[in-house]
């Protein structure tokens, strides 16, 4: 089993809906998670961190933590086709380095 | 505030050399981590250097070596190059600064070619 794992896609939404990415993660003692963003031949960039259970949001990005079920989630509202891109979910579990999964590819549709 | 910077952005080398990558992090991190990037493996952890000393270590061979600085910049030496080492090398930093949450920002990494 994987110890961090995302839903492969590739996943294509049409312009304006919401997209859902999902990550989970087998250490149950992880305490921080993160969200990057990676465009073809870039390095990734953050999006949003959260640490507490609950949402948070920033813009039209809500990340979600549900650290009972181990399970970490990227909603992106009013998705533009320049969200198109590789999403890397990354956790921070009891060795302190980040490990990331294998990433989502999205495709916005206009 | 500049970024994290990485030299060189594109390297070829063949195999059996070695080879120095260099990672400047952002003013005032301390934390400087090195991730190897390729489409089947992924985003790798390689090892993470803070205060010059070495953090903790993934899984790889111990062709792969680090070193940091004391003005933090950050070198990882990769020996006897293999072709399967060809891939992209990101560098992140991260304030590592108690009470503050630490995250990592990464520079544009170094795509190396192994022929």
């Amino acid at each position: 089993q994987k110890e961090v794992e995302q839903n492969s896609g590739p996943l294509s939404v049409p312009e304006g809906a919401i997209a859902s990415l999902n990550c989970t993660y087998s250490d149950r003692v992880s305490q921080s998670f993160f969200w990057y963003r990676q465009y073809s031949g870039k390095s990734p960039e953050l999006i949003m961190s959260i640490y507490s259970n609950g949402d948070k949001e920033d813009g039209r990005f809500t990340a979600q933590l549900n650290k009972a079920s181990q399970y970490v989630s990227l909603l992106i509202r009013d998705s533009q086709p320049s969200d198109s891109a590789t999403y890397l979910c990354a956790v921070r579990g009891s060795a302190r380095q980040l490990t990331f999964g294998s990433g989502t590819q999205l495709t916005v549709l206009p | 505030k500049a970024g994290v910077t990485q030299t060189p952005r594109y390297l070829i080398k063949t195999r059996g050399q070695q080879v120095t990558l260099s990672c400047s992090p952002i003013s005032g991190h301390r934390s400087v981590s090195w991730y190897q990037q390729t489409p089947g493996q992924g985003l790798q952890f390689l090892f993470e250097y803070f205060s010059e000393t070495q953090r903790n270590k993934g899984n790889f061979p111990g062709r792969f070596s680090g070193r940091q600085f004391s003005n933090s910049r950050s070198e990882m030496n990769v020996s006897t190059l293999e072709l399967g080492d060809s891939a992209l090398y990101l560098c992140a930093s991260s304030l590592t600064k108690a009470g503050a949450e630490e995250t990592q920002y990464f520079g544009p990494g170094t795509r190396l070619l192994v022929l």
